[in-house]
């Protein structure tokens, strides 16, 4: 069965650097694409960008140019998202989750960020 | 890249049908059939309940049914049960970017 796994909660300090990892299971990783969602406390979805595990090849909202970087690791079926400048409205929880033609069919369990000093 | 616009709250009796828009532009809800919907508890991940504006994934009730007219898509859930309270949201295609809606909450009073 298809299963999306995260890394456990985070604790960051403000300018800090956050890498949260999705494991990928129960289907051929490189063909679909891994999207990453973002839920801060008491607001709605966000979509953060996306990357096409065969190629690498990444799309990024832009509001998140330039502090986001999504890549993967084909050998381990892994896919990780890395925000950085940490400040204290990115205390969120973010989602993994499996593109099934512009559907998002899978999410994994959500990772907790909290940014505080 | 704007979020879709919904409705922040709507609400009906068990048995009673509800229909939560979901208002984006044409470079977004209105240009793609790639719009869909998910359902959120708290503490879960979120559900793909609708997929390609009208599609109803396996196992989902046929309770629940998508459309969409320009730029505005509907979910329409039917037979309103206990269970359907949560947050709905929409979500598009936008030429290589993803919008989602700011989520719904479903009172099912």
């Amino acid at each position: 069965q298809v299963q999306l796994v995260q890394s456990g909660a985070e604790v960051k300090k403000p300018g800090a650097s956050v890498k949260v990892s999705c494991k990928a299971s129960g289907y051929a990783f490189t063909g679909y694409y891994m999207h990453w969602v973002r839920q801060a406390p008491g607001q709605g979805l966000e979509w953060m960008g996306w990357i096409n595990p065969n190629s690498g090849g990444t799309t990024y909202a832009q509001k998140f140019q330039g502090r986001v970087t999504l890549t993967r690791d084909t050998s381990i079926n892994t896919a990780f998202m890395e925000l950085s400048s940490l400040r204290s409205d990115d205390t969120a929880l973010y989602y993994c989750t499996r593109d099934l033609n512009w559907n998002y069919d899978y999410w994994g369990q959500g990772t907790l960020v909290a940014v505080s000093s | 890249q704007s979020a879709l616009t919904q409705p922040r709250s709507v609400s009906g009796s068990p048995g009673q049908s509800v229909t939560i828009s979901c208002t984006g532009t044409s470079s977004d809800v209105g240009g793609y059939n790639f719009v869909s919907w998910y359902q959120h508890h708290p503490g879960k991940a979120p559900k793909l309940i609708i997929n390609d504006v009208t599609k109803r994934p396996s196992g989902v009730p046929d309770r629940f049914s998508g459309s969409k007219s320009g730029n505005t898509a509907s979910l329409t859930i039917s037979g309103l049960q206990a269970e359907d309270e949560a947050e709905y949201y929409c979500c598009s295609y936008a030429g290589r970017y993803v919008v989602f809606g700011g989520g719904t909450k479903l009172t099912v009073l």
